[in-house]
């Protein structure tokens, strides 16, 4: 397997875009997670899927943003519209089971908003 | 919010030398793991150990596991230049799949 794989890597937008940033988590892994990393706030938890059902969306920052997970194998993460403080790494991850295996990271999307 | 704080937040030592980095959580957990991240890249996975664990070795890594402290260490013997990225542990509590993760430790490993 490929592992998680993200797209884009790198994503520069204006503020009051739209940015929609993607994720292909594992094969067979049942759970998926949306982090945010910015060196002021560490690695946060914004979101996490099980069955491809929202579990809990208790970290989403405010209402421009939205999460997705129409199948097992495709989740997307939106912003709508994006501001400059959205600006940070954004890392999907996945695992077997709930919480009782690792999580394996894609390589994140670079996001800056200007 | 976070649920594991590291300290310390920077290490720095020289080849050859161990490192010990250690994390405190709030709640209980079901199992704790580390992370390790090097600069630009993703999470990987190192080592997990479960709460009605105390100690485990894997390789030159040693974690330890204090659940009436809620704490935990990482100690890595014979530290290797290569060995230099941020450390992260991570919980998650019972009865949920939430992977909380911890504020890291960042170790640089002069050769």
């Amino acid at each position: 397997d490929a592992g998680v794989i993200q797209s884009p890597r790198h994503e520069v937008t204006e503020m009051g875009q739209e940015v929609t940033l993607r994720c292909k988590p594992i094969s067979g892994h049942n759970s998926l997670f949306w982090y945010r990393q910015t060196m002021m706030r560490g690695l946060e938890l914004l979101i996490y899927f099980n069955n491809n059902v929202p579990i809990d969306d208790s970290g989403m920052p405010e209402d421009r943003f939205s999460a997705k997970m129409p199948n097992a194998s495709f989740s997307t993460l939106k912003i709508q519209p994006s501001e400059p403080r959205d600006s940070a790494v954004y890392f999907c991850a996945s695992s077997l089971s709930r919480g009782n295996t690792e999580a394996f990271f894609g390589q994140g999307t670079r996001l800056t908003v200007v | 919010s976070q649920q594991g704080e590291e300290d310390p937040q920077a290490l720095s030592i020289q080849e050859g030398e161990n490192a010990t980095m250690n994390c405190s959580y709030k709640t209980s957990i079901n199992n704790l793991q580390w992370y390790r991240q090097n600069s630009g890249r993703g999470l990987v996975h190192l080592i997990l150990i479960r709460s009605n664990e105390r100690e485990k070795h894997s390789g030159r890594l040693r974690v330890t596991l204090d659940t009436s402290k809620k704490s935990s260490s990482l100690l890595i013997t014979a530290s290797r230049a290569a060995d230099t990225a941020s450390y992260f542990c991570a919980t998650d509590a019972p009865d949920t799949d939430k992977l909380i993760f911890g504020t890291g430790t960042r170790l640089q490993v002069f050769p």
